[in-house]
């Protein structure tokens, strides 16, 4: 079955420092998503890229779809204390079901003041 | 974030005993899901009823026993449970139940199972 596998699983950063995390499928994706979970919270959605190569950019985030679109990447600059949490890609189930988001494990970052 | 609730946000039961989870979306969405999150997994899905009508159930054991009387409301039926099944479980919704939606998630209800 598909697999999404994200790297690093666990990241700590010094306040200011940049931070990234790698998404990558065994198979290509229409779309992939990224969503952020704090510590005791729930998953919220980030962002959607659908288009090879497209960049996107939130404020001090800055999210990537490679050009296959089997991996993509998030990249925080300058990281703050309110990053802390753990960032989730997904991507739509290729086994046959259109209605399946399969989750990678996350990269749990966490941020020293 | 109100736009999907859960209840209860706690839950503690036995193995005999047999509760019900709740969740309620006010997004005006027509797809919602219930996922598992346990310490060392990744999000599992579990079920997804689209317009009401379940398109996924992804081999969860029958002691789970969803229901979604409308597009609103969904409901998960626990009985019988085994000390594994303790996790955090999270309803979501979409606008539609194709994955290339985004999802919105409730705050979840962490179970445990004793």
């Amino acid at each position: 079955g598909q697999q999404v596998m994200q790297i690093p699983q666990y990241q700590h950063v010094q306040e200011g420092e940049d931070f990234t995390t790698y998404c990558n499928s065994s198979t290509t994706l229409s779309n992939i998503q990224w969503y952020k979970q704090r510590p005791g919270g729930h998953p919220v959605f980030l962002i959607q890229l659908v288009k090879s190569g497209e960049v996107k950019k939130q404020k001090r985030l800055t999210f990537q779809f490679g050009e296959a679109k089997k991996n993509s990447s998030l990249h925080i600059t300058a990281t703050q204390t309110t990053d802390v949490g753990t960032y989730f890609c997904a991507g739509p189930d290729s086994g046959g079901s259109n209605y399946k988001l399969t989750f990678g494990k996350g990269t749990l970052l966490t941020v020293n003041p | 974030e109100t736009g999907v609730t859960q209840t209860p946000r706690h839950l503690v039961m036995g193995m005999t005993n047999k509760k019900s989870l709740k969740c309620e979306q006010h997004l005006g969405h027509n797809a919602m899901y219930w996922y598992k999150q346990s310490a060392k997994k990744p999000l599992e899905l579990m079920f997804v009823y689209n317009f009401k009508e379940q398109t996924e159930n992804n081999s969860v054991p029958s002691r789970f026993s969803p229901e979604c009387p409308n597009s609103s409301h969904l409901f998960l039926h626990l009985h019988t449970l085994q000390p594994e099944d303790s996790a955090l479980y999270l309803c979501a919704s979409s606008q539609d139940g194709l994955a290339d939606y985004e999802q919105y998630f409730g705050p979840g209800t962490r179970l445990t199972v004793t």
